[in-house]
């Protein structure tokens, strides 16, 4: 079965850091883009990262401003996201997502989520 | 930056249409995807590229894209279509919608 297990969630204060890990298992890892999207509690979705599929090409969103570090590790079959500097605003469930094959960013496959609360 | 537009909520009694909209500055040059978010549960990809259904997908959920508008359609709608639909595109980099809450009653 393909399936995106997320780890390393918790309560952090502001300005703390956090290690976000995402198992992948059931399909080939290595040929797949790998994104996070996070979703804060009673918001919508809202894109945080993406990375390739050799982990040279990382993109960002804005509001990350250098804060974050999307990595992968093809070997182990799984993603991290390194957070430094959180924020209260950075409080919400982040999602390891798959993108499917294809000239579109449509993701198929997300994991169940690991919730990140960063209060005093 | 690049922006999507739902409506906060759609109703629709069941066993009819429901039409669920988004909308962004030439949406129809790029492809839209949609996604099905349950309560207490992961989003689930339901339309890619325009109009296309992944496997598992029931075929009541449609989907359609051109000038400034991507439209949802789910045809026949049954209770268990209650939850939260999200479109999403690209720009510079992924967009998502703010998202419509359906109601099915």
């Amino acid at each position: 079965e393909v399936q995106l297990a997320e780890s390393g969630g918790g309560s952090v204060q502001p300005g703390g850091s956090l290690r976000l890990s995402c198992a992948a298992s059931g399909f080939t890892f290595s040929y797949y883009w790998m994104h996070w999207v996070r979703q804060a509690p009673g918001k919508g979705l809202v894109w945080v990262s993406r990375i390739n599929i050799d982990g040279r090409r990382t993109t960002y969103a804005d509001f990350v401003e250098g804060r974050f570090t999307i990595s992968r590790d093809n070997g182990k079959n799984t993603l991290h996201l390194q957070m430094n500097s959180l924020r209260a605003e950075d409080t919400a469930v982040y999602y390891c997502v798959r993108r499917r094959p294809g000239n579109d960013d449509a993701f198929d496959i997300w994991g169940q989520g690991t919730m990140v609360t960063v209060s005093p | 930056s690049y922006e999507l537009t739902q409506p906060p909520s759609v109703s629709v009694s069941p066993g009819q249409t429901a039409s669920i909209t988004c909308s962004g500055d030439r949406l129809g040059d790029k492809f839209t995807c949609w996604y099905q978010q349950k309560s207490g549960q992961s989003p689930v990809l339901i339309i890619y590229q325009d109009n296309k259904r992944p496997s598992g997908i029931p075929e009541r959920f449609s989907g359609s894209n051109s000038g400034n508008t991507a439209t949802l359609t789910i045809s026949g709608t049954q209770p268990m279509d209650e939850a939260d639909y999200y479109c999403q595109a690209w720009d510079t980099n992924v967009v998502f919608g703010g998202g419509t809450k359906l109601t099915v009653l």
